[in-house]
């Protein structure tokens, strides 16, 4: 299994633009989620989805959209880049319902953003 | 909204014991976790702890539960160069289905030679 899958693993963009991350996982994982990783900060919740057609958002949504319209994939798209949207984003997912467990999530690689 | 504090740095000598604390504010967390981060890597889970539970050992680390105080650390037991890393606390706020995992900030381990 490759588990959790995040492309692109760097971009660079310039402020304005847009673009999507993406995240794939082939764990039949009913729950995902994007976190940002920013140095003293910890890890921040963005959105997360309990399944395909449901999205939520999390602590620091603004400025970032999300989509599930499969179980496998849960892209992020950034509208309209800005230099405080720089940071390492990663993809987590979890199973839910009887497979649930601990809560645990498994997390993708990363992706490491630059907003000049 | 919930919290998770961690200091965020430690620096212990090779052999020694290194001990990672982190507090938390909800006191409703079924469970609660410690993630390891090497450098240019995603998070892995190195062990949890259920919140009926006070401790739990598995090799060399060892989770201490204090769910008055709202404490809980993480002891590394001879601890060796290859656990320097970013040790992260992290909380389950809601169920085990739909609950979000809240972060601390992370803890630097530095392990000096």
């Amino acid at each position: 299994n490759a588990g959790v899958t995040q492309t692109p693993k760097f971009q660079v963009l310039k402020t304005g633009q847009s673009m999507t991350l993406q995240c794939a996982q082939d764990m039949n994982h009913e729950y995902m989620s994007w976190y940002r990783q920013d140095p003293g900060m910890g890890l921040r919740l963005i959105h997360y989805s309990v399944g395909a057609g449901i999205t939520d958002q999390g602590e620091v949504p603004n400025g970032y959209n999300v989509s599930r319209s499969t179980t496998e994939d849960f892209p992020l798209r950034l509208l309209s880049a800005a230099p405080s949207q720089t940071s390492v984003y990663f993809c987590a997912s979890r199973p839910t319902g009887t497979r649930a467990r601990t809560g645990e999530l498994f997390f993708g690689e990363g992706s490491r953003l630059t907003v000049l | 909204g919930e919290d998770v504090e961690q200091s965020l740095f430690l620096s212990v000598r090779e052999g020694d014991s290194s001990v990672i604390n982190c507090t938390y504010t909800d006191s409703s967390s079924t469970y609660l976790y410690w993630y390891k981060q090497e450098p240019g890597a995603g998070l892995q889970l190195l062990t949890y702890i259920f919140s009926n539970m006070d401790m739990k050992q598995d090799q060399r680390l060892t989770v201490l539960l204090n769910k008055k105080d709202k404490h809980l650390s993480l002891r590394i037991a001879d601890t060796q160069t290859g656990d320097s890393a970013i040790y992260f606390c992290a909380v389950l706020h809601g169920s085990s289905n739909t609950g979000k995992l809240i972060f601390g900030q992370g803890t630097t381990l530095q392990v000096k030679p």
